[in-house]
Formats: C-alpha cells, sequence, structure tokens
C-alpha cells in the first residue's frame, strides 16, 4: 500500500520557471490537499478539493494552480517560480474533509528557487 | 479567523528529561490530532482526541483534551534521542472543518 505518492522529492527552479509538483493517493480518499512548510509557520494550506472536479483556496494560494480529475491525482503547478516560493511542499489526504479523520502525508518536496 | 497556536515553539531537553507542549485554539474544537514529524521526514498522525477532558497515553506520551475543548497538551516522560521532532497539534475549522495547524514544536533531546 504505497499510500501518498509525492514526486519529485528534491526540485531546484529558476526564478519565472514554471513546474509541476505531483501527488497521487491510493486510498480512495475523498479529500486532498497542499501545504507549504516554512520555519516556524507550521503547515499552511495552499488548496485542497473534496473530489474529482471540485478544488478551493487554502490561507497561501496565490501563485499556485490546481485541478481535480481524478480521485487519485491532485497535482499543484507553480506557475512562475519566485523565491518565496522556497519552501517544503506536502500534499496529504483523508477519507473526508471533516477534521475528524486522519490526515495522511505524502514525503514532500524540497523546492529551491534561485 | 480561527487560530491554533502551540508554545514553546522550540524545547531543547537532557535525555530522561520530560517535555510537554500545549496546544491552543481561539474557539471551541469538536477534536484535535496530534502528529510527529522526524527531522526531513513528514507528519505522521499519533492520535485523535474528541471528549472534554480526555486522556490518551502510548508509552511515554500522554495526550490530554481540556475541559472546554480550546486546548491540548502532548506530554513526554523520560524522553529519549527518538523523541526528536516536531510535534503538532491540529483542529478542524469550526467554519469549513478542514484541519489547522499549529506552528509545532520541535524537540531537541541531547544525549
Amino acid at each position: 500500500n504505497a499510500g501518498v505518492t509525492q514526486t519529485p522529492k528534491f526540485q531546484v527552479l529558476k526564478t519565472g520557471q514554471s513546474m509541476t509538483l505531483q501527488c497521487a493517493q491510493d486510498m480512495n480518499h475523498e479529500y486532498m490537499s497542499w501545504y507549504r512548510q516554512d520555519p516556524g509557520m507550521g503547515l499552511r494550506l495552499i488548496h485542497y478539493s473534496v473530489g474529482a472536479g471540485i478544488t478551493d483556496q487554502g490561507e497561501v494560494p496565490n501563485g499556485y494552480n490546481v485541478s481535480r480529475s481524478t480521485t487519485e491525482d491532485f497535482p499543484l503547478r507553480l506557475l512562475s517560480a519566485a523565491p518565496s516560493q522556497t519552501s517544503v511542499y506536502f500534499c496529504a489526504s483523508s477519507f473526508t474533509i471533516a477534521g475528524n479523520t486522519e490526515a495522511f502525508f505524502g514525503q514532500g518536496t524540497r523546492l529551491t528557487v534561485v | 479567523g480561527q487560530q491554533v497556536m502551540q508554545i514553546p515553539q522550540y524545547q531543547h531537553v537532557q535525555e530522561g528529561e520530560d517535555f510537554t507542549t500545549y496546544c491552543n485554539s481561539s474557539t471551541t474544537l469538536s477534536n484535535i490530532q496530534w502528529y510527529k514529524q522526524r527531522p526531513g521526514g513528514h507528519p505522521v498522525f499519533l492520535i485523535q482526541l474528541v471528549k472534554s477532558g480526555e486522556v490518551k497515553k502510548q508509552k511515554r506520551l500522554t495526550f490530554q483534551f481540556g475541559e472546554a475543548k480550546k486546548n491540548s497538551s502532548l506530554h513526554i516522560t523520560a524522553t529519549q534521542t527518538t523523541d526528536v521532532g516536531t510535534y503538532f497539534c491540529a483542529g478542524p475549522s469550526s467554519n469549513t472543518g478542514k484541519l489547522i495547524f499549529g506552528q509545532g514544536t520541535t524537540l531537541q533531546v541531547k544525549p
């Protein structure tokens, strides 16, 4: 059982480049989300999805796009990378959106924008 | 908006000492979850508390949920080097149900 799989694990981008962070889960979870983690800031929600075809913004959505064409996949797109987007990105999934079910996290993507 | 605050942000202890991290919400929570993130790793679910005043134990870890369901604590007895990491509390937003994470407490243990 793979759980939540994120790729790549590490990435260096130049300012202005675009890229997609991949996230896939094999637990048939409805709810998927993307967080960024910065020192002293905890986990901040970027975007989330409550099911295929449905996405919404979280706390810090600017500069990021998402789509959810299937239950399994929830890619995060950086449109034009900026140094402020240097961070560790985590994808998570849970059975429902209700915060009473365990969230499963991917291994993370460590992104540096130069 | 709703906030979940954790203190302290960092804690250094000698191996064998006890450790406690505190979590406070600006609103009443239906439940609270705790996660552990090892250095370089990803958050991993530890436990969920639901009832007012609930206390749960996992070996040397004791989790409490306050009577008013607005605060929680994690206490580790006799820390070991394997306890090193960042501990997060998280509670559901009263508006959307989405999990709101505290800033985390990073624990360092000196052998």
